[in-house]
């Protein structure tokens, strides 16, 4: 049981290029969910998926995509990545309603030159 | 809208300090819950506890105790004896309104503490 898993853990790219970020989890959960971290601003919501099938815009969606591929799956992509996406992404999911924890994979430090 | 406030930004004691990190909340919704994550040095984000809006008992758990007010809407976390292994950034956390599979979570910014051998 892996939990949640993130690919890749580092990324470098260059302003314009483009990458996905991979997500999957093995616990059946049906909401996913991508974050940001950045120093001193907590974690911010990007993108959430509340069942496969189903993307929402959370706090900070501008310059991302999603894309919620199955239930175990969920990517996020930066279609021309610019120096302000510079960051360390979570992942995460749960299962459906208020009480559960989200859990989350272990991150991506992306660095945008 | 939903609003967490972790007003302490960094916190530095010496070992068996005991320290409490501090929580506040706004929300307009009747029944919430609240909960704090770990995430130490090595950057993952660990669950630490869950306390719906309608139980207001304190709750410890070997050196860590929660205390949650209401009145104050306030969730705040205490560690008993603090160790090296207890730095990291602390973070409070709080539910939305929705029901369901769209709940999603208001993080507040982290309270990061140092503990100094």
């Amino acid at each position: 049981n892996a939990g949640v898993t993130q690919t890749p853990k580092f990324q470098v790219l260059k302003t314009g290029q483009s990458m996905t970020l991979q997500c999957a989890q093995d616990m059946n959960h049906n909401s996913m969910y991508w974050y940001r971290q950045d120093p001193g601003m907590g974690l911010r919501l990007i993108y959430y998926s509340a069942s496969e099938g189903t993307t929402d815009k959370g706090e900070v969606p501008n310059g991302y995509n999603v894309s919620r591929l199955n239930k175990r799956e969920f990517s996020l992509r930066l279609e021309s990545a610019a120096p302000s996406q510079t960051s360390v992404y979570f992942c995460a999911s749960k299962e459906s309603g208020r009480y559960y924890e989200q859990f989350f994979g272990p991150g991506t430090r992306l660095t945008v030159l | 809208a939903q609003k967490v406030t972790q007003a302490q930004t960094e916190i530095s004691v010496v070992e068996k300090e005991d320290v409490t990190l501090d929580c506040v909340y706004e929300t307009r919704d009747t029944t919430y819950y609240l909960f704090w994550y770990k995430q130490p040095p090595s950057g993952e984000l660990v669950f630490l506890i869950r306390r719906n809006s309608f139980d207001e008992q304190n709750e410890i758990s070997g050196r860590y105790s929660w205390n949650f007010q209401k009145s104050t809407s306030s969730f705040n976390f205490t560690i008993t004896a603090s160790q090296v292994v207890d730095s990291a950034v602390y973070f409070c956390a709080l539910s939305d309104l929705r029901v369901g599979a769209n709940s999603k979570l208001t993080f507040g910014k982290g309270i990061t503490l140092s503990v100094r051998p």
